[in-house]
Formats: structure tokens, sequence, C-alpha cells
């Protein structure tokens, strides 16, 4: 059981440049959510999904993009990379909202030079 | 006012030692909390939710305040083991907000 798996580990990308960060999950859970964490600094949600169609806004969602078309997939699309992106970026799940915890992936390890 | 607000660390105690560590949100309707565990360079992992009338786990206490919309986490005997960066998270609606966390070095 792998849980939720983040692809790719690490990443450079020159400024100005695109990507996606994958993740998927193998839990059937309904919630989804990106977080991206600083150094020394606790994790900002950037976007979160309710369910396959549905995605919303978090606390930082400028630059960044995100679907959700099956219920295992929420890519993070980044556009136009800037160095303010350079981040540890997580994705999580949970399996009832509000009322259950978070499960992490690994971790995409991002620098934009 | 940020959202969720812990201590500012970092917190070095000896082995042996109790610790405690205070979260302050802003946010009266918020509706769950927990307290996550994150070791350097790894994803944050659940450690404990936090229900109102307070609950423990081992060495582990966790206390919630709704009327002072602070919650607590205290660390009993503490080993080497249990330093890490120790974040408290707050979920209301579908939304899940940490604080920065607050990092503890335990000492031999």
């Amino acid at each position: 059981n792998a849980g939720v798996t983040q692809t790719p580990k690490f990443r450079i990308l020159k400024i100005g440049q695109s990507m996606t960060l994958q993740c998927a999950q193998d839990m059937n859970h309904n919630y989804m959510y990106w977080y991206r964490q600083d150094p020394g600094m606790g994790l900002k949600l950037i976007y979160y999904s309710v369910g396959a169609g549905i995605t919303d806004k978090g606390e930082v969602p400028n630059g960044y993009n995100v679907s959700r078309s099956t219920t295992e997939d929420f890519p993070l699309r980044l556009e136009l990379a800037a160095p303010s992106q350079t981040s540890v970026y997580f994705c999580a799940t949970s399996g009832q909202g509000y009322n259950s915890p978070l499960h992490f992936g690994n971790g995409t390890r991002l620098t934009v030079t | 006012r940020k959202e969720v607000e812990q201590d500012p660390g970092p917190f070095n105690v000896p082995e042996g030692a109790t610790v405690a560590f205070n979260c302050t949100y802003s946010n009266s309707a918020s509706q769950s909390f927990f307290w996550y565990r994150q070791d350097c360079r790894k994803e944050p992992k659940l450690l404990m939710s936090v229900y109102s009338s307070g609950n423990e786990d081992g060495r582990f206490t966790a206390q919630l305040n709704r009327a002072s919309q602070y919650i607590s986490l205290l660390i009993r005997d503490s080993k080497l083991s249990d330093s890490a960066t120790y974040l408290c998270a707050v979920t209301g609606g579908f939304k899940t907000i940490f604080g920065a966390g607050t990092r503890l070095f335990v000492k031999a």
C-alpha cells in the first residue's frame, strides 16, 4: 500500500520554466491538498480538493494551478516559475475532511534559479 | 494576526525533562485540532488528535481550551528521539492550517 506518492522528489527549474508536480493516492480519500513549506516555516495551503472535479484556493494560490479529474490524482502545475517558488511541496490526503488527520507524501524539493 | 501561532523555538531540554508547547488559533469556528511531528527533511506525521476533554498517549498529553482558543502538548520524560519539530494544526471547513512549528532538541 503506497499511500500518497509524489513525483519527482527533486527538481531544479530555471526562471520562467513550467512543470507539474504529481500526486497520486491509493487510499480512496476524497480530500486532497497541496502545501508548500519554506525553510524554518510552517506549511502553507496552496490548493485543495474535496472530490473529483472540485478544487478551491488555499492561502497562497498565486502562481499555481491544479486539476482533479480522478479521485486518485491531484497534480499541481507551476507556470512561469519564479525564485519565490523555491520550496518543499507536500501533497496530503484525508479520508473524511475536517474530522480526519492528513496523510502526507514524501515531498518534492523544488529549486528555481 | 496569523491564523495559527505557536511558541517560538527552539526548546533545548535534557533527557527526562518535561516540556510543554502551546498553540493559539484565531478562528473560533475551528472544528478539529491536531499535533504533528516533523523530522528534518521529512514529511509531517500525525502525533495525536486533540479533543476537548484532553487526551493522552503514553508520554504525550494534548489539551484543548476552546474558550481561550489554544491547544497544548505536554511531553513527559523526554527522550533523545523526541527531537523534532512539532506542528499544531487547526481545521475549519475543508482546510487545515498549520502553525510555523516549534523545534525541540533533547540532549543527553
